[in-house]
């Protein structure tokens, strides 16, 4: 995505195992970075985010960890489970935080 | 008492048609946002309105009109339609301009044949 790089584009896990998604972004002005979860024709929904002032934010299975200086943050799901299969979006603000931008998303598969 | 929605969900109609779609939150927030889902599942922003006005326009073709009556609504018309514009449109809303959390409408799948 425009600024945001989001990497990989597929992801297929073994149930139980962990998964890790990995984005990179351009403004150092960017303080605020959400993931996003699209279930197969469903609306994107918010599962956790991250503010440039913390460096790790944990919410049961899935943690966030932010590198201000790296400019890049990653998503992180243990224990995977078949219905954490979705696309996942991580994004970033820009323009000063009136502008969220999305990475180009990652297909993840969970297989039981 | 859906939060943010979106009418209609599906819409099929012909090159060079003009459509509309609409959009409401009740959530009592400020900012309302549309974005593009393309094929590939990319999602780009098209426009944001904070308190009826506009704020961000993305190089969007003028074929593509928002429209604010108030800040609860924010309507999308498109003129002209042409194939690329097909995709799923996501209404969205946060509580104010940099107050980032989006709560997205179901989106509207439009098909331009």
């Amino acid at each position: 995505g425009e600024n945001v790089e989001q990497h990989p584009s597929t992801l297929s896990v073994q149930e139980g195992d962990s998964a890790v998604i990995k984005c990179t972004y351009s403004d150092s002005a960017s303080n605020y970075f959400p993931w996003y979860k699209q279930e197969l024709g469903k609306r994107p929904q918010l599962i956790i985010d991250i503010r440039s002032n913390v460096g790790e934010k944990k919410d049961q299975r899935i943690a966030v960890t932010l590198n201000k200086t790296a400019k890049h943050f990653s998503l992180h799901i243990t224990e995977t489970q078949p219905e954490d299969s979705a696309v996942y979006f991580c994004a970033a603000t820009l323009e000063y935080g009136n502008k969220l931008v999305f990475g180009a998303g990652t297909i993840l598969r969970v297989k039981s | 008492d859906t939060a943010v929605s979106q009418t209609p969900k599906y819409l099929v109609t012909q090159m060079g048609n003009d459509k509309s779609i609409k959009c409401e939150q009740n959530l009592g927030h400020d900012t309302m946002y549309w974005y593009k889902q393309d094929s590939k599942k990319f999602l780009k922003i098209m426009f944001s309105y904070n308190n009826k006005e506009l704020i961000i326009n993305e190089t969007v073709p003028n074929r593509f009109s928002p429209k604010s009556p108030d800040k609860a609504h924010l309507n999308l018309h498109i003129n002209s339609l042409e194939l690329g514009d097909s995709a799923v449109y996501f209404c969205a809303s946060s509580p104010s301009l940099r107050r980032e959390k989006l709560f997205f409408g179901s989106g509207t799948q439009l098909s331009v044949l």
